[in-house]
Parts: C-alpha cells; structure tokens; sequence
C-alpha cells in the first residue's frame, strides 16, 4: 500500500546547529502537511505545500515540496530549545483519499 | 473559539470493561480523524469521517473497536471488550475540508487499562 518514509527517526543537535527531516512517499501525492508535537502536547499544524517544487519559509523553518510531488523536507536553521518536539509530514494520495502520516522525526537539543 | 474537546482527558478501567472516547470537532468543520499514538506503534490514523460518514477505516486494529458520528457536532470511539495493549493516547482531529485543509487536534485521552 501507499506509504511516507520519514528520516531520521532522532536527531540530536546542539542548539544554533540546523536540523532536517526528510519524508518520501511511496506515490504522487496531491499536497503535503507539516505537523509540529511538543512533549506532552497534541500535533499542531504548521503548514502546507501543495504546487510542484513549492518552497515555503516560516522564519528559521524551511518546508520544501519535490518536483514529483513525492518528496519533502523541513530544515530548521540554528535550532532553539523552543524547537524541540517530534515533526510530522502527512500527504494525501494523489489517486485516492487516502492520508499516510509520516513516523516523525524527533528533534532532541542536546545539553 | 472553541478548539476540538475531547473527553474524557484520562480513562483508567479494568481489561474486559467497555471505553467510550468522546470528540465534539471544531463548528464548521465536516471531517473528523481518529488517532491513536504510542510509544510503540508512534501515531496511527484510526478512521476518519466526512460528513458524518466513515471514509476510510482500514487503521482500525480490531473488531472491538467501533466509532461513530451520530451528527456534525459529535463523534465516539468505542472499544469493548478493552485490553491492555490499548492502552495510549487516543486523539480526535477536525478539519474544515477533507484533504485540503490543516487538522486540529484536541488535548488527547489518555487511555490505561489494566
């Protein structure tokens, strides 16, 4: 079935480095979510990429869509505490109303 | 305004005892996610809804577990008998479209049984 790989599942970073998570999906998918969870917290939507190639900015926060709409990043630029928490990407399927969420990539600042 | 309200924030019951999750979706809003999350499994979409009507529940794990959408403004998550793997937090998400839209989720219930 349609799936969305989502790597790395950790990342450990000292804070001012820069963080990425990477998702892929299996099929083209028709637009692509952002979802931010705290420790504790629920999944808070940050954006949405929709167009080919779309790059959006958020001020640190970097969200790109691929050309074949089967790809997509988020890179966080000199990462804060205020950062940490676990980033989502969910996609529907371009054939069908099918939603796949990605597994989430945790952000841990190291002390 | 109002965000999605989940109740009841914490459930602790026996195994064997049946559970009701309860979910009231933002005004407005037609379609409606269930999840649940674990440290395991991580988030699974359980089902989900749009305008009241159950679109796709292939993420429902088992027979005992049920959910329904009696109008706009309310759904459930039932799951009888109860066992101990389904112990997690279990979130309801609404949105104001289907697939084009951002979800927002409620606080959670968090889900032990023993």
């Amino acid at each position: 079935g349609q799936q969305v790989m989502q790597i790395p599942q950790y990342q450990h970073v000292q804070e001012g480095e820069d963080f990425t998570t990477y998702c892929n999906s299996s099929t083209t998918l028709s637009n692509i979510q952002w979802y931010k969870q705290r420790p504790g917290g629920h999944p808070v939507f940050l954006i949405q990429l929709v167009k080919s190639g779309e790059v959006k900015k958020q001020k640190r926060l970097t969200f790109q869509f691929g050309e074949a709409k089967k790809n997509s990043s988020l890179h966080i630029t000199a990462t804060q505490t205020t950062d940490v928490g676990t980033y989502f990407c969910a996609g529907w399927g371009d054939s069908n109303y099918q939603l796949i969420w990605g597994a989430g990539t945790k952000l841990i600042i190291k002390p | 305004d109002a965000g999605v309200i989940q109740s009841p924030r914490h459930e602790v019951t026996e195994m064997g005892q049946e559970v009701t999750l309860r979910c009231k979706p933002i005004s407005g809003h037609n379609s409606l996610f269930w999840y649940r999350q674990t440290m395991m499994r991580g988030l699974e979409l359980l089902i989900y809804f749009n305008n009241n009507v159950p679109i796709d529940d292939s993420g429902m794990p088992e027979d005992r577990f049920s959910a329904k959408m009696p109008n706009a403004s309310f759904s459930t998550l039932k799951i009888q008998p109860s066992e101990p793997r389904d112990s997690a937090v279990y979130f309801c998400a609404s949105s104001f479209q289907l697939s084009n839209q951002p979800q927002h989720f409620g606080d959670g219930t968090r889900l032990s049984i023993l």
